[in-house]
């Protein structure tokens, strides 16, 4: 099992649409949570941060936080051509001391 | 405001030959990391710096040092490249001492190793 999974997609929405983007992890003790997105040939940015369960809302992104399921989702609303990227999970565990990133789900928004 | 700066954004190196990829933030950041990207496999940390004078290695450290030089400067270097480590290499900052806040990442240096 990996430590943390994300379906490596391409998902692909409508324009307008809500994406809905999944990631698992394997150490229940993990305590913070990153979404980055990655255009295609560019660094990693964040997106969002988490920290305890529940949603946390940033204009039109959600992050969902469910730890005693493992998992943690990003939500983007009225979805656009330029949110189509690779988006990275991050989940730190080990004390703070160990960061693992999921290999990325790729989203294509369809005009 | 640059944030993070490597250099250089492209090498290429044949098999055996040595080099050093230079990172240097400019956000007062405590944390900096070293990672490699390889198609299908995320991004994976190499090496770490909690603070300045401490490294401490990650996931896939072999075949790689590290110098934390100073607050800003966090150096990758290769002793004798191999084509295995032909990757996407990024460095990354974080405010604190620990990986619970957000990282900075630079553009990335794309190196192939013949």
């Amino acid at each position: 099992q990996k430590e943390v999974e994300q379906n490596s997609g391409p998902l692909s929405v409508p324009e307008g649409a809500i994406a809905s983007l999944n990631c698992t992890y394997s150490d229940r003790g993990s305590q913070s949570f990153f979404w980055y997105r990655q255009y295609s040939g560019k660094s990693p940015e964040l997106i969002m941060s988490i920290y305890s369960n529940g949603d946390k809302e940033d204009g039109r992104f959600t992050a969902q936080l469910n730890k005693a399921s493992q998992y943690v989702s990003l939500l983007i609303r009225d979805s656009q051509p330029s949110d189509s990227a690779t988006y990275l999970c991050a989940v730190v565990s080990g004390g703070y001391q160990k960061v693992t990133f999921g290999t990325g789900t790729k989203l294509q928004v369809i005009p | 405001n640059a944030g993070v700066t490597q250099t250089p954004k492209f090498q290429v190196l044949k098999t055996g030959q040595s080099m050093t990829l230079q990172c240097a933030q400019d956000m007062n950041h405590n944390s900096m990391y070293w990672y490699r990207q390889d198609p299908g496999m995320g991004l994976r940390l190499i090496y770490y710096s909690a603070s300045e004078g401490t490294t401490d290695k990650g996931e896939v450290p072999n075949g790689y040092n590290v110098s934390r030089l100073n607050k800003r400067e966090f150096s990758l270097r290769l002793e004798s490249a191999a084509p295995s480590q032909t990757s996407v290499y990024f460095c990354a900052s974080s405010p604190g001492t620990g990986m619970n806040q957000p990282q900075h990442f630079g553009d990335g240096t794309r190196l192939s190793i013949l």
